[in-house]
């Protein structure tokens, strides 16, 4: 079975300094993998997506990367700001799953200003 | 890119009773998901919201307690029933085409009493 894994589960960095978050996985039959951000009771805002035949996704200040035959996506966040801080997390969509994510547990990240 | 809705946004209710939350999304879709977050945890899959048929069930959560309906591909309802405090959760649809971006709702905020 398919197991994903965030580390670090919390991050505290000052406004300024780049974000490294990193996501695992076991199998490396997979579609693709999402990163996603959640605030605090809210719902997921979608960042970015890998094709499974992709080596790495930008949108703007947000650099996501996967090397699927090690089972590693890093998702890192330029030059930080208060507003980035949420909850970050991960999933993949494995091949056999018709569809379905896999989750990650979440990385909790606070950027003081 | 779809655009989900849910309905209600949050919810106090009283032990026993039963709640039902509507997901509509803005453009027909392949897959439609219900997902359950408690309080300090990820995301757990509920189930897969099937258009004309019986929705398919994750290990763990049954048809009586959270039955679900998928009239069209733009719309879907999950219940919780006889509630009990432990329901006490965020409720999250989720939507995505085939294989692509999968995309969610806001939230629906439970408490129950």
């Amino acid at each position: 079975k398919q197991e994903v894994t965030q580390i670090p589960a919390a991050l505290s960095v000052p406004e300024g300094e780049n974000l490294v978050l990193n996501c695992s996985f076991t199998d490396s039959a997979i579609y693709n993998l999402q990163w996603f951000r959640q605030d605090p009771g809210k719902g997921l805002t979608s960042l970015l997506l890998i094709q499974s035949s992709q080596r790495e996704q930008t949108s703007g200040r947000l650099n996501a990367s996967l090397d699927k035959s090690s089972g590693r996506s890093t998702l890192y966040i330029a030059a930080s700001q208060p507003g980035d801080s949420a909850t970050y997390l991960c999933a993949v969509t494995p091949t056999d799953s018709w569809g379905k994510f896999q989750f990650g547990a979440g990385t909790q990240v606070v950027v003081t200003p | 890119s779809a655009v989900i809705s849910q309905k209600p946004s949050r919810d106090i209710c009283q032990r026993g009773t039963s709640l039902t939350i509507q997901c509509q999304v803005d453009s027909q879709v392949t897959m439609m998901f219900w997902y359950r977050q408690q309080p300090g945890q990820s995301l757990t899959l509920i189930a897969t919201a099937n258009q004309g048929s019986e929705a398919t069930y994750e290990s763990g959560f049954v048809i009586d307690k959270f039955p679900i309906s998928r009239p069209n591909l733009t719309f879907s309802t999950l219940t919780v029933s006889n509630m009990s405090p432990e329901d006490s959760s965020i409720y999250l649809c989720s939507a995505r085409q085939g294989y692509d971006e999968q995309y969610f709702g806001p939230g629906t905020r439970l408490t129950v009493t």
